[in-house]
């Protein structure tokens, strides 16, 4: 079962940051805070992992708030490419054989 | 990062007929998993493929529908057997190296 609560929905204009908040209060020490997102008609597309600590790389920014029962995923420049299902999971070290398993995700719609 | 092919990536088949998909990773994966997407809906983990043995299948899923190979590090089939109307989805092959998971296309499927 999913772990983690999305909005269903958000909408954000170009150019503007895109501020997408996960909820996870039942994440436990050794498991991490992983975003996907899928382009329409796409596979999935990781954009960034993290454990406790703050990430960024090229794509976006990963907040974690110091209880790590929530997080932000952060866009800085959304663009209308940016448009697609945003997936927040949680899951324990992927070398040990955990699973990545989908919730809802949340509809990201950039807008002119 | 690796690149996930499959074939083929779309196809209309007739009910009670059975497919066979297969997913070729451009280079060596440690795991290997089948996820089914129906329509306007997120992904659900079918099995997880284990090189050289059976493959380890989720909850609502089994062989004789689904019968999985992996006959190596690479390579892996899905067969969607006796295929009803129901089975239309989008099938998605994954590979996971390192921390990272990566998604082929999708196998788009329709029954008639």
């Amino acid at each position: 079962d999913a772990k983690t609560t999305q909005p269903p929905s958000m909408d954000c204009a170009e150019g503007r940051a895109a501020n997408l908040p996960c909820n996870h209060s039942t994440i436990s020490g050794n498991e991490y805070v992983y975003w996907y997102r899928q382009i329409h008609s796409q596979g999935p597309q990781y954009i960034i992992h993290g454990l406790k600590n703050n990430e960024t790389n090229e794509m976006a920014s990963l907040i974690i708030t110091e209880d790590r029962k929530s997080s932000t995923l952060i866009l800085p420049h959304a663009t209308l490419r940016d448009t697609a299902v945003y997936y927040c999971i949680v899951r324990g070290n992927m070398e040990y054989g955990n699973k990545l398993v989908f919730g809802a995700g949340t509809i990201l719609r950039v807008k002119s | 990062s690796a690149v996930i092919s499959q074939k083929p990536s779309r196809d209309i088949c007739q009910r009670g007929t059975s497919l066979t998909i297969q997913c070729q990773v451009d280079s060596q994966v440690t795991m290997m998993f089948w996820y089914r997407q129906q329509p306007g809906q997120s992904l659900t983990l079918i099995a997880t493929a284990n090189q050289g043995s059976e493959a380890t299948y989720e909850s609502g899923f089994v062989i004789d529908k689904f019968p999985i190979s992996r006959p190596n590090l690479t390579f892996s089939t899905l067969t969607v057997s006796n295929m009803s109307p129901e089975d239309s989805s989008i099938y998605l092959c994954s590979g996971y190296r390192g921390t990272e998971a990566f998604f082929g296309q999708g196998t788009r499927l329709t029954v008639v």
